[in-house]
């Protein structure tokens, strides 16, 4: 079974500061790796996603993660801190085998809060 | 084109009533997904059809829990009847493609009193 662990549910970032948000996930085979963020009041959008290509994805927003197979982490990155960051995000894993379903393994989350 | 929506975004039911969550996907999307955030809890799969059928229904918590895509369009899942438990964000997906990225609408936050 596949699991995610996301380090702490709630981070706080100075604005113009580096975001890190750490994935770590479970899995017996490298699987397709997501992150979403959800703003206030609304759903769930993709900002990246890693499916067995470029090790370093870049996504929206910014926002860049890097897959590293040997630590099974796919951590989320932001060199400078916006206000607008401000948001929950989840990492998010799938199979890798479309047989085994594709229904996405969701981390805990980890809320944003960015300060002046 | 018009995102994945979801009626109501919000419902406040006592224990022992029924209620009914709709789900309209992308349009032409064949794949639809229910997940479930309970209170400080991660987001929970609940079920995904293709098309009108049910591929894997494997996260549903039990029989109180019932999901329909008739015609294959829209979905519904009712809860009844509902507890307390049962309070939390409903969260639907759709995508064109099994495998395929999933799409979120905004959710329906169920409170049960």
């Amino acid at each position: 079974a596949q699991s995610v662990t996301q380090l702490g549910s709630h981070v706080s970032v100075s604005e113009g500061a580096l975001v890190l948000l750490r994935c770590n996930y479970s899995s017996s085979v490298p699987p397709y790796l997501f992150w979403y963020v959800q703003y206030p009041n609304q759903g769930l959008q993709l900002l990246l996603k890693y499916t067995s290509a470029a090790t370093l994805v870049k996504g929206i927003n910014g926002f860049e993660a890097e897959f590293k197979k040997s630590e099974t982490s796919f951590h989320l990155t932001k060199p400078s801190a916006h206000m607008s960051d401000a948001a929950e995000y989840f990492c998010a894993v799938s199979p890798l085998v479309k047989a085994a379903g594709n229904k996405l393994t969701f981390g805990g989350g980890t809320r944003v809060l960015v300060k002046p | 084109e018009a995102g994945v929506t979801q009626f109501p975004s919000h419902s406040v039911i006592e224990k022992g009533q029924t209620v009914t969550l709709r789900c309209d996907p992308i349009s032409g999307h064949d794949n639809l997904y229910w997940y479930r955030r309970v209170m400080g809890k991660e987001i929970k799969f609940l079920l995904h059809f293709v098309k009108e059928s049910k591929q894997d229904e494997s996260g549903m918590p039990n029989n109180r829990f019932l999901a329909e895509r008739t015609g294959g369009t829209y979905s519904t899942l009712k809860v009844q009847p509902a507890e307390l438990e049962d309070s939390g964000v409903y969260f639907c997906a759709s995508s064109n493609l099994q495998g395929g990225l999933q799409f979120f609408g905004p959710g329906t936050r169920l409170t049960v009193l």
